[in-house]
């Protein structure tokens, strides 16, 4: 099945821009969606459909992806965007594929 | 407002059986899949299958079938995730999921608070 890589984690000093990438073979050709999880929380969506951002969340995430791999960039990091992250995306056996989650540290 | 109400915690023994449950509101229930994601204690996401409400149809991971069975009850807006004989390694926390998108762009709008299953002798 379909594999997504994280990195275990990423370290950024507040007010830097963090990048998180998900990498996978040809994910350039799928839709990412990417999560955030603070710490005894439900997961929330942040990024969908590669780039799009819902409701709510402010513009300082973003997301990319081209080849095989993907990214999240958070711009100015402040200490509340300190959580988990995990990119998703839909395999076509109907199956929901995580990545293995990356743990941002804010410095 | 879309939202997902999970069940409370639960503390069971090996062998007992449970079912947890997750209420939606907000939106037509009976049209969206509902997912179900373990996460154990420090660990990832882990799909564990999907469910559609409407009709039952369901798709499960493969490193979950014959585990857990998932059902809904439309008429009520609930879903439902139950074990018949549980071990400790399925002490975990549990979330349904709304899935949303079409084809090959899916992906999980709203999701539960979780529910949190201990199984301890």
């Amino acid at each position: 099945s379909y594999v997504l890589t994280q990195p275990p984690s990423v370290s950024v000093a507040p007010g830097q821009t963090a990048r998180i990438t998900c990498g996978g073979n040809d994910i350039g050709s799928k839709s990412v969606h990417w999560y955030q999880q603070k710490s005894g929380q439900a997961p929330v969506l942040v990024i969908y459909d590669d780039s799009d951002r819902p409701s709510g969340i402010p513009d300082q995430f973003s997301g990319s992806n081209s080849g095989n791999t993907a990214t999240l960039t958070i711009s100015r990091v402040e200490a509340g965007d300190e959580a988990d992250y995990y990119c998703q995306v839909w395999d076509v056996t109907r199956d929901v594929i995580f990545g293995g989650g990356t743990k941002l540290t804010v410095l | 407002e879309v939202l997902l109400v999970q069940s409370g915690a639960e503390v069971k023994k090996p062998g007992e059986s449970l079912k947890i449950s997750c209420k939606g509101s907000g939106y037509s229930f009976s049209t969206y899949w509902i997912a179900w994601v373990r996460q154990m204690s420090g660990k990832g996401l882990e799909w564990m299958g999907i469910i559609y409400p409407g009709d039952s149809d369901t798709t499960y991971s493969p490193s979950f079938q014959g585990q857990v069975t998932m059902s809904a009850d439309k008429s009520i807006s609930t879903a439902y995730l139950q074990w018949s004989s549980l071990k400790a390694s399925d002490s975990a926390i549990y979330y349904c999921a709304r899935l949303v998108g079409t084809g090959a762009k899916q992906w999980l709008s709203s999701w539960g608070q979780g529910t949190l299953v201990t199984v301890s002798s």
